[in-house]
């Protein structure tokens, strides 16, 4: 089945080691997403790639970067980790075809834990 | 900018009883709403969306939604819930590219 793959599903880092969460898709869209849920809240666009072009949303924190080496693949770099980004991270698919009336198709996330 | 509001955190209901989940929007366009589910340890999943054409519109496992214009509201709906109903219901809109969700609500159905 097609489908956004999230990997791993629990990450653990230490305050300020940098961490890589890792997506990738076999749906072959154009756009991929980044989103950021702490418990208890909304999911929060943190940026998104449509193909290689990079949005960033604009109160996403330095600290948060992107990358997307290829269609399948997007990356999202943690460069020095803090208690508060301790969440889970989902990731995010869409064709980018359909402007307004995109879906976005969601991968299962990754639970990030900060010590 | 466009926000979304669903008025219940957490709704407890016994298997059989009828669903309602509020769900008001601002957006000063043409919106493009959707409602997601998620399941307990699974990804956010797709229910219902609605574009444009009848305001009423059905999702999968029996669940509908009714876009309000007048009330900015997208509140949904089923008839009678199952214990496996028990997720957590985002309500999100869309302008032209933003896809802003609500808090969530949290429906428990017991047995």
């Amino acid at each position: 089945d097609a489908m956004v793959i999230q990997n791993p599903r629990y990450q653990v880092t230490q305050f300020g080691k940098p961490v890589t969460l890792s997506c990738s898709q076999t749906l072959n869209h154009n756009v991929m997403y980044w989103y950021q849920q702490k418990s208890s809240q909304a999911p929060k666009l943190l940026f998104h790639y449509y193909d290689k072009d990079f949005n960033n949303e604009a109160d996403t924190p330095d600290n948060f970067q992107s990358r997307r080496p290829n269609t399948s693949f997007c990356f999202l770099d943690i460069r020095s980790p803090g208690l508060g980004d301790a969440a889970m991270y989902l990731c995010a698919t869409s064709r980018g075809e359909g402007g307004a009336r995109e879906t976005q198709y969601f991968g299962p996330g990754t639970r990030l834990l900060v010590l | 900018a466009q926000s979304v509001s669903q008025h219940n955190h957490h709704v407890i209901l016994s298997e059989a009883a009828s669903l309602e989940l509020g769900c008001n929007y601002s957006y000063g366009g043409t919106v493009n709403l959707f409602w997601y589910v998620q399941y307990p340890g699974q990804h956010l999943q797709l229910l219902l969306k609605y574009f444009s054409g009848d305001p009423l519109v059905k999702g999968i496992k029996g669940f509908e939604a009714e876009f309000i214009k007048s009330k900015f509201s997208f509140n949904l709906r089923k008839p009678s819930v199952q214990w496996s109903d028990t997720a957590e219901y985002f309500c999100a809109v869309k302008g032209y590219s933003t896809l802003t969700f609500g808090k969530g609500t949290m429906l428990l159905v017991s047995p």
